[in-house]
């Protein structure tokens, strides 16, 4: 069964910590997405990653193919960062997707 | 473009009601897909569809139909509404030539007592 799983499930950062949330998958996902959503808010889609790495202003998320492991990493986080950060898997013709449960941040000023 | 919208935000229902939550996109997306969001738990595929007039079944689809008549519109039925299908709701739509980007509606809160 294809799963994925992200760690910690809980962080708390000072503001202008550097952070690293890590998500593990299994076989059978070619691409890995990283969503992010705000408290009662709609869900972003940051990244979708299928080898290497992304960046986009403060984010960055790499992915690791060999060892099915993929990161997201924030430089100098600020509250604004506060979020819950999803990591999905996915690919094939229908890129259907299987969530990690979340990763809850908390960045405090 | 309005993006992905869903109607309407919160519900709430009586167990054994029917009722259909509605989504739409005007981005020309060929994927939508329905998921549930449930405390402590990862979203979950409830239904998926790769075209107008192709559906499939998710990961949890017991209770739930969908059509998709048009490649805009892709609503959810809840055909006899249980307490267990308390849940937030959430339509999604990607595109495969742009690189399969999720785009989520702002999601529906349903209640069932």
């Amino acid at each position: 069964k294809n799963e994925v799983e992200q760690s910690p499930q809980n962080l708390t950062a000072q503001e202008g910590e550097f952070i690293t949330i890590n998500c593990s998958y299994s076989v059978g996902i070619s691409a890995l997405h990283w969503l992010q959503q705000h408290p009662g808010g709609g869900i972003v889609s940051l990244f979708m990653l299928s080898s290497g790495k992304k960046k986009h202003g403060r984010l960055i998320a790499t992915i690791n193919i060999q060892e099915k492991h993929s990161s997201l990493h924030i430089t100098a986080s600020h509250p604004r960062d506060s979020a819950v950060y999803i990591c999905a898997g996915g690919g094939g013709a229908t890129n259907k997707l299987i969530f990690g449960t979340g990763t809850l941040l908390a960045v405090q000023p | 473009n309005a993006g992905v919208t869903q109607t309407p935000k919160f519900q709430v229902l009586k167990t054994g009601q029917s009722m259909t939550l509605q989504c739409a996109q005007d981005m020309n997306h060929e994927y939508m897909s329905w998921y549930r969001q449930d405390p402590g738990m990862g979203l979950r595929l409830i239904h998926y569809s790769v075209g107008a007039g192709i559906t499939d079944q998710g990961e949890v689809p017991n209770g739930y139909n969908v059509s998709r008549s048009t490649t805009e519109d892709f609503p959810l039925r809840l055909l006899s509404a249980a307490p267990s299908q308390t849940s937030v709701y959430f339509c999604a739509s990607s595109l495969r030539k742009a690189g399969w980007t999720q785009y989520f509606g702002p999601g529906t809160r349903l209640l069932v007592l």
